[in-house]
């Protein structure tokens, strides 16, 4: 069984750009989450999705972000403007149930310049 | 105060050894609790749920203290394999399904 597959591993845009990353969560997983690790900090949930609905997005930091399930299989988060505290590693994750494991992509490390 | 805290290390023990990584949480309502062990610029892989009543697999022993908010884990016969850091995370409940990650503590395991 294929994991959660995250696109692209990594990208290096500019101050203002726009940069969309992409995940596909393990296959019959409706819960999939998004996560960041920046720098020398612990890894912080961004938001939660079941299906196609947004569960929770309570650790969006701002209205730059905007992250889509479309038809509730994988997932985007956009961010634009990109700025350079936006820098870091990008985590997907997904579960079969709520409050089980949660089974994580690769990462996208994304660099702001 | 951060949610979930441990002892960042390292630390840097010989192969064989037995060693200890312990975790506190802040929140009592906390819920489900799991060990994930991270390699370098890796993704966080899951190592073991951790249970009330303690769990063991294989080398690796989880243990839980709700009363004093308390997570541990152990590991025997330590493995240059196991070099990595280990993350304490815990999920809150309710209708979300948010880990909440500690910073992580460094085991370096020397031949």
């Amino acid at each position: 069984e294929a994991g959660v597959t995250q696109f692209p591993s990594h990208s290096v845009i500019e101050k203002g750009q726009t940069v969309t990353l992409r995940c596909d969560p393990i296959s019959g997983h409706d819960n999939l989450y998004w996560y960041r690790r920046v720098m020398g900090k612990e890894i912080k949930f961004l938001l939660h999705f079941v299906k196609e609905s947004k569960q929770d997005e309570s650790g969006m930091p701002n209205n730059r972000f905007l992250a889509e399930r479309t038809g509730g299989t994988y997932s985007t988060l956009k961010v634009q403007p990109a700025e350079l505290e936006d820098s870091g590693v990008y985590f997907c994750a997904s579960s079969q149930d709520l409050g089980r494991a949660q089974y994580f992509g690769p990462g996208t490390r994304l660099t702001v310049l | 105060r951060k949610e979930v805290e441990q002892d960042p290390g390292p630390f840097n023990v010989p192969e064989g050894a037995t060693v200890a990584f312990n975790c506190t949480y802040s929140n009592s309502a906390s819920q489900s609790f799991f060990w994930y062990r991270q390699d370098c610029r890796k993704e966080p892989k899951l190592l073991m749920s951790v249970y009330s009543s303690g769990n063991e697999d294989g080398r690796f022993t989880a243990q839980l203290n709700r009363a004093s908010q308390y997570i541990s884990l152990l590991i025997r016969d330590s493995k240059l394999s196991d070099s990595a850091t280990y993350l304490c995370v815990v999920i809150k409940g309710g209708n979300t399904g948010k880990l909440i990650f500690g910073q992580g503590t460094t085991l370096q395991v020397k031949p």
